[in-house]
């Protein structure tokens, strides 16, 4: 069964700092996303990453993955407060279905 | 906006009772996925139709129920609401082939059982 491991849960950084968020997965995937997800909103798709070493880059926000360690990192670089949102990285369960497995989340606080 | 849709926006019903919630995918595709998001148990998968049949089952309770019309729209049937089934339920959409899998997530339905 596919499970999907996102660490940190909550993550306080302050404005003008680098972090990573990391997220493992259980078993073979073709398909990692990263979502964004602001308090009673929706799914909001950042990225998606297909391959082994896909490195995906939008402003301060740059996701890799590495299928053989069934990793991916989602790297805030500078962060501002406009990013605080919880992140989560969602693992697709191939075959016929497609449905996606989430990680836990991170809540991210970004402090002025 | 993603393009899928989901009705109603908030809903707040008691115990025991049985509600519908709608959602209408983005045009074309023919896949509709639910997930139920609540502080416990996370973002998980509950079911999946594709043009009209189910295709995967995951985490539903025996209480839910789902089903896909033949214009794509998906209604979700939740009966017996227990306090604990009260979470964020969102559809989400795709083309459904295996070029084009994306899927785009609606605005969610929030259901509160009291």
């Amino acid at each position: 069964e596919l499970k999907v491991e996102q660490n940190p849960l909550f993550l306080s950084m302050q404005e003008g700092k680098n972090y990573t968020i990391y997220c493992n997965y259980s078993t073979t995937s073709d398909r990692l996303y990263w979502y964004r997800q602001d308090p009673g909103k929706s799914l909001e798709s950042l990225f998606v990453l297909l391959s082994n070493g896909a490195v995906k880059q939008e402003g301060r926000l740059m996701a890799s993955l590495d299928t053989k360690a069934r990793l991916s990192t989602l790297h805030i670089t500078a962060a501002v407060h406009d990013l605080s949102a919880t992140y989560f990285c969602a693992v697709d369960s191939g075959g016929a279905t497609n449905k996606l497995i989430f990680g836990t989340g991170t809540l991210l606080a970004v402090q002025p | 906006d993603s393009g899928v849709t989901q009705t109603p926006k908030h809903l707040i019903t008691a115990t025991g009772q049985r509600v519908t919630l709608r959602c209408s995918p983005r045009s074309g595709d023919l896949s509709v996925y639910w997930y139920q998001q609540s502080l416990d148990q996370g973002l998980q998968f509950l079911i999946q139709y594709y043009n009209g049949e189910e295709r995967a089952k995951g985490n539903i309770l025996e209480r839910f129920s789902a089903q896909q019309f033949p214009d794509l729209h998906s209604e979700l049937n939740l009966s017996s609401l227990e306090l604990g089934d009260s979470a964020l339920y969102f559809c989400a959409s795709s083309p459904g082939s295996q070029f084009s899998y994306e899927q785009y997530f609606g605005p969610g339905t929030r259901l509160t059982v009291t």
